[in-house]
């Protein structure tokens, strides 16, 4: 199956500064990109979908100068969380879009703790 | 749009034991998906099934799309079955396939 990274992990960071996380699709070219947030014990949310080179379009009800998201190439996607919260604290997923391909491929999520 | 449910929520098994996952979807699809995360956060795709059957090791699954639902089993199951086991099936609207998901089967197999 494809491979898809996320950098970091986990991050822990204080109230009030910018988090930048890093998806990229390692042996596939991804002109969409989907990220997702997901608080314990519940579903995947949808935040937002970035074509590679224009906006994002995100969900009703997310913030998109809080949530910035760059699809600036084919393999690497960005969300940044500006000016975090606790609330902000969740686990964040993205997922290439597989173009003619069924299967989906998910990146291994990053945790972020706002403290 | 379309509503996906799914039972039981959460679920707890001796390990060897059989059980059935099932996903209830609210409108006709082509297509739909069962994924697993494991307890760590990653998430597999297990079957891509919008019909019919299709088996995978002790996993197997079924959907009957004309009465929209699909069902996961589960036999034998061990330890690293734990976890949480999502179906999901995209969003008709627009070019995106947005996937819409359920919110999850919790699945814990003890030894």
């Amino acid at each position: 199956g494809a491979v898809v990274s996320q950098h970091p992990s986990r991050v822990i960071c204080k109230s009030g500064t910018s988090v930048k996380i890093e998806c990229r699709s390692l042996d596939f070219q991804a002109t969409t990109m989907f990220w997702y947030r997901q608080f314990p014990k519940q579903s995947l949310m949808l935040m937002a979908t970035s074509n590679e080179g224009s906006k994002a379009t995100y969900e009703q009800g997310v913030e998109k100068d809080k949530f910035l998201i760059n699809h600036a190439s084919l393999t690497l996607s960005t969300l940044t969380v500006t000016s975090a919260h606790p609330e902000d604290s969740s686990f964040y997923i993205c997922r290439p879009g597989t173009s003619g391909r069924y299967e989906q491929y998910f990146g291994p999520g990053t945790r972020l703790t706002v403290t | 749009g379309i509503q996906v449910e799914q039972s039981p929520p959460d679920l707890i098994l001796q390990e060897g034991a059989n059980s059935t996952l099932r996903c209830n979807f609210s409108d006709s699809v082509n297509n739909l998906q069962w994924f697993h995360q494991n307890p760590w956060g990653q998430l597999i795709n297990l079957f891509y099934i919008p019909s019919g059957t299709k088996q995978n090791g002790r996993l197997s699954a079924t959907t009957v799309a004309t009465e929209r639902y699909s069902l996961l089993y589960i036999s034998s199951s061990q330890t690293t079955d734990s976890g949480v086991y999502f179906c999901a099936v995209y969003d008709h609207a627009g070019n995106n396939r947005k996937l819409i998901w359920g919110l999850g089967t919790s699945l814990a197999v003890n030894p």
